[in-house]
């Protein structure tokens, strides 16, 4: 079956350490998106990719890193330099023809 | 430039009633109109869409929603709430040729017993 793959599901981050979340899909999309979720304030973009080795940042991006080296995978880092990192992280992908996003199943971040 | 009101961000309906979610929207060109829902810890799941067809849109789960475009809006129903249907739903807006949506800020719905 087509999807998603997110992982880990649970992540623990000591301070000033980097952790790298995994997405990886064989829908075949174009375009993949990471965005972060906190209680009450919805879905904020991070960063997103319409093209390998292309990618844009969204709204919050300070404090991440992405790659886009395949189609199939797009790897979030959050760096030491993410402040307030504990949260949960979704990844989704789009295709052509405005059918909307497919998501992951989600990471969930936490600091300890 | 886009942007979507989802007004309450917490919905509480008894097990039977009607269940009324809404969503207003924003947008200069005609838009594609999404509603996801969330359980808890998961990721979202699309429920339905818009996208310049039928007015009327049915989806999964016994969801549907008219897209009305003298009054922006895009509101989710379904005639009678089961104890299941108690998740977070988000409402998103996009456009013909973007790759990129704006969702709004979620509305959890409780449903009582």
């Amino acid at each position: 079956d087509g999807g998603i793959t997110q992982s880990p599901k649970y992540l623990f981050r000591k301070e000033g350490q980097n952790v790298t979340l995994s997405c990886e899909q064989n829908l075949n999309h174009d375009a993949m998106y990471w965005y972060r979720q906190d209680p009450g304030q919805g879905l904020r973009l991070i960063y997103y990719s319409q093209i390998v080795n292309d990618f844009q940042k969204g709204d919050i991006a300070e404090g991440y890193s992405v790659s886009r080296e395949k189609k199939e995978s797009f790897p979030l880092t959050v760096t030491s330099a993410q402040k307030n990192p504990t949260a949960f992280y979704l990844c989704a992908t789009a295709g052509q023809g405005g059918y909307g996003y497919t998501f992951g199943s989600g990471t969930r971040l936490t600091v300890v | 430039a886009q942007s979507v009101t989802q007004l309450g961000s917490h919905v509480s309906v008894s097990e039977g009633a009607l269940v009324l979610l809404r969503c207003n929207y924003s947008s200069s060109v005609p838009p594609y109109l999404f509603w996801y829902v969330q359980y808890p810890n998961q990721g979202l799941q699309l429920l339905l869409k818009y996208t310049s067809a039928a007015t009327l849109v049915k989806g999964i789960n016994g969801f549907e929603a008219e897209f009305k475009k003298s009054e922006t809006s895009f509101h989710l129903t379904k005639p009678s709430a089961h104890m299941s249907d108690a998740a977070e739903y988000f409402c998103a807006v996009g456009t013909s040729g973007t790759y990129k949506y704006i969702f709004g800020t979620g509305t959890r719905l409780k449903v009582l017993a």
